[in-house]
């Protein structure tokens, strides 16, 4: 079984405030990873797909970038809204079908 | 807009009985995926699919079963629930390409008493 960790597994965020955390996964036959928002009482949905070591993808106020030779990812809030609180997932793609995912950091936007 | 939809969203069966999920995607994804989420645990990959027919075990498949008869509908099957099968079940469904994005559907919240 892979091992992709995230931390910190929660966090409280004043509105307005930025944010980020970590994902790290193995360094080794590395093919994408991925991060999904995972809201409460919906389905994750997909952020990003990264692919390319230095990769950096954006969306809104949510970004995130990609270090496949040390294996970590980061993903970034910034100016933190209440519509941010959710479970933020990444996921390890090492060999083309199946995800291995973290364990989330929840994040709670405090208004 | 892609769909994923899971026959139930919350599910009461006792110890013993055999449990059925079901989930249907209408997009022509190649793979689905069965997942249960657990506080602490993160999603777990229990068995998936690339095909019709064809299956594979994920990372904790004991006590779980699949069918996969049409490319569309991937069933997760209890064969005898248990409590410890209580849990939040997820499933997925994904095109083949590897960067491409996962689509979950709602999720089904089984209780085993």
């Amino acid at each position: 079984i892979l091992n992709v960790e995230q931390s910190p597994q929660s966090l409280h965020v004043q509105e307005g405030d930025s944010t980020n955390f970590t994902c790290s996964f193995p360094s080794s036959n590395f093919y994408a990873l991925h991060w999904y928002r995972w809201e409460t009482a919906k389905s994750p949905e997909a952020l990003f797909v990264m692919t390319l070591n230095g990769d950096e993808k954006k969306k809104g106020r949510i970004s995130a970038t990609l270090n496949t030779k040390e294996g970590y990812s980061y993903l970034y809030i910034k100016g933190s809204q209440p519509e941010d609180s959710a479970t933020y997932l990444c996921a390890f793609n090492a060999a083309g079908n199946k995800l291995t995912f973290g364990g989330g950091t929840r994040v709670l936007v405090k208004p | 807009d892609v769909k994923v939809t899971q026959s139930s969203r919350y599910l009461v069966k006792r110890t013993g009985e055999k449990v059925f999920l079901e989930c249907v995607q209408d997009m022509d994804h190649e793979n689905m995926f069965w997942y249960r989420q657990d506080p602490g645990l993160g999603l777990r990959l229990i068995y998936f699919s690339y095909d019709v027919k064809m299956k594979e075990k994920g990372d904790i498949p004991e006590g779980y079963s699949v069918s996969r008869e049409k490319k569309e509908r991937f069933s997760l099957i209890l064969e005898s629930a248990s409590t410890n099968q209580t849990s939040m079940y997820l499933c997925a469904s994904r095109p083949m390409g590897v960067d491409d994005t996962q689509y979950f559907g709602p999720g089904t919240r089984l209780t085993v008493l």
